[in-house]
Parts: C-alpha cells; sequence; structure tokens
C-alpha cells in the first residue's frame, strides 16, 4: 500500500527565505505526483504536476522535482511571501493500470512565512 | 482546466440528520472522487463516481452511510447519512484522471 510522508509538519520563515518542502512515497510505481495548496478550511488548489518520466516542474517561483527512484519529491519555494501561508499537500497517483486515478495525500506541511 | 462549483461551503447539522453536497462541473468528467479531510488530517478518499454506474467505496465507506449519485457528466452528489459528531469534516470532490487533478472548494460540515 502506497504510503505518503511530509516532512516537516510545519515551517515557519520570515519572509523572503528560500525554503524546501521534502515529500517521501513509499512505493516508486507512480503515475505521478502532484503539489497542491490549501488555505485554512478552504479546497486544494493545484501548484505543480511532474508526470513519472519527469525530473521537475516550475511554475513562477515554485519548483517541484521528482526522483522517483528514491521515492522522493521537493518543493522549492524562492523569496517567500506572507501569502504563501498555506498548507502544502504532496499526492501521488499509483501506478495501478487499471485506469485508476485516485489521489494517496500526505498529511501536509503547515508554512507560516512571517512579515 | 476544470472549476468545480461545490455547495454548501458549510453547514451544522443536528445529529441524526443527512446532507447532501452538490459538485457541478463546468465540462464533462467520467470520473469524479469525493474525498474526506478529518481535522488535522490529509484527504482520504471515500468513493468514484462513474456516470452511468454504481460509484466504488473504498475500505472502511459504505453506500448506506454515503450514498453517491452521478446522474450525468457534469454534476454528482454525496449524502452523509445519520450524521454523528464524528462525521465532522470537509468533504471536497475532485476530477481529473491525474492530469492535473481539480478539487472544489469543499464542504466545512460540523455535527452537533
Amino acid at each position: 500500500k502506497q504510503e505518503v510522508t511530509q516532512i516537516p509538519a510545519a515551517l515557519s520563515v520570515p519572509e523572503g527565505e528560500n525554503l524546501v518542502l521534502n515529500c517521501s512515497f513509499t512505493d516508486s510505481a507512480i503515475y505521478n505526483l502532484q503539489w497542491f495548496r490549501q488555505d485554512p478550511g478552504k479546497g486544494l488548489t493545484s501548484l505543480l504536476l511532474i508526470q513519472s518520466s519527469q525530473r521537475e516542474q516550475t511554475s513562477g517561483r515554485l519548483n517541484a522535482s521528482l526522483d522517483k527512484s528514491s521515492g522522493r519529491s521537493t518543493l522549492y519555494i524562492a523569496a517567500s511571501q506572507p501569502g504563501d501561508s498555506a498548507t502544502y499537500l504532496c499526492a501521488v497517483i499509483p501506478y495501478s493500470g487499471a485506469g485508476s486515478y485516485q489521489l494517496t495525500f500526505g498529511k501536509g506541511t503547515k508554512l507560516s512565512v512571517i512579515p | 482546466s476544470a472549476v468545480i462549483s461545490q455547495k454548501p461551503s458549510r453547514d451544522i447539522c443536528q445529529r441524526g440528520t443527512s446532507l447532501t453536497i452538490q459538485c457541478q462541473v463546468d465540462s464533462q468528467v467520467t470520473m469524479m472522487f469525493w474525498y474526506r479531510q478529518q481535522p488535522g488530517q490529509s484527504l482520504t478518499l471515500i468513493a468514484t463516481a462513474n456516470q452511468g454506474s454504481e460509484a466504488t467505496y473504498e475500505s472502511g465507506f459504505v453506500i448506506d452511510k454515503f450514498p453517491i449519485s452521478r446522474p450525468n457528466l457534469t454534476f454528482s452528489t454525496l449524502t452523509v447519512s445519520n450524521m454523528s459528531p464524528e462525521d465532522s469534516s470537509i468533504y471536497l470532490c475532485s476530477v481529473g484522471q491525474g492530469q492535473p487533478t481539480y478539487f472544489g472548494s469543499g464542504t466545512r460540515l460540523t455535527v452537533v
């Protein structure tokens, strides 16, 4: 059974710092990996999607990497801003070959960016 | 991309009652998914809903407690039946066959 772990559970940084969030998964047979942002009491916003054949994806100040063989992904946030404060969730779609696209989530990293 | 409208956004319900959550998508989709997020926890899949067939439920979730309808390719409902305080959670619908997956804004349910 696929398990996804995110470290740290919480992170507080001063504004302007660069930071890295970590995600690990136990089964390397994945279809893809997705990073989401969740604001308190809200739904999820998709940030980046990395296909299993890709090594990284970039969007603005965000860069996500994937090392499938070691079961790891990182989300790099450059020049953090108070508006980046949220919970960041990592999720994988296991490669089941059966056309199932359900996500397995980590518990998230709660990020606070201090002005 | 897909835009998902989910309602209600929040509700406070009495134990023993039922609540139906609606999810409307701006395009036709084959699969829709319903997730639960209990306080302080991550998301857990409740069921997968395909149009024209019975929903497929994950271990620990049953149709009598969480009946799902999928009348067409743009709409689905999840009912939380005979609610107890343990059902207090955020419920989210999602669409997308992993390319990527999109979520509704969620329904925050409190059972008192």
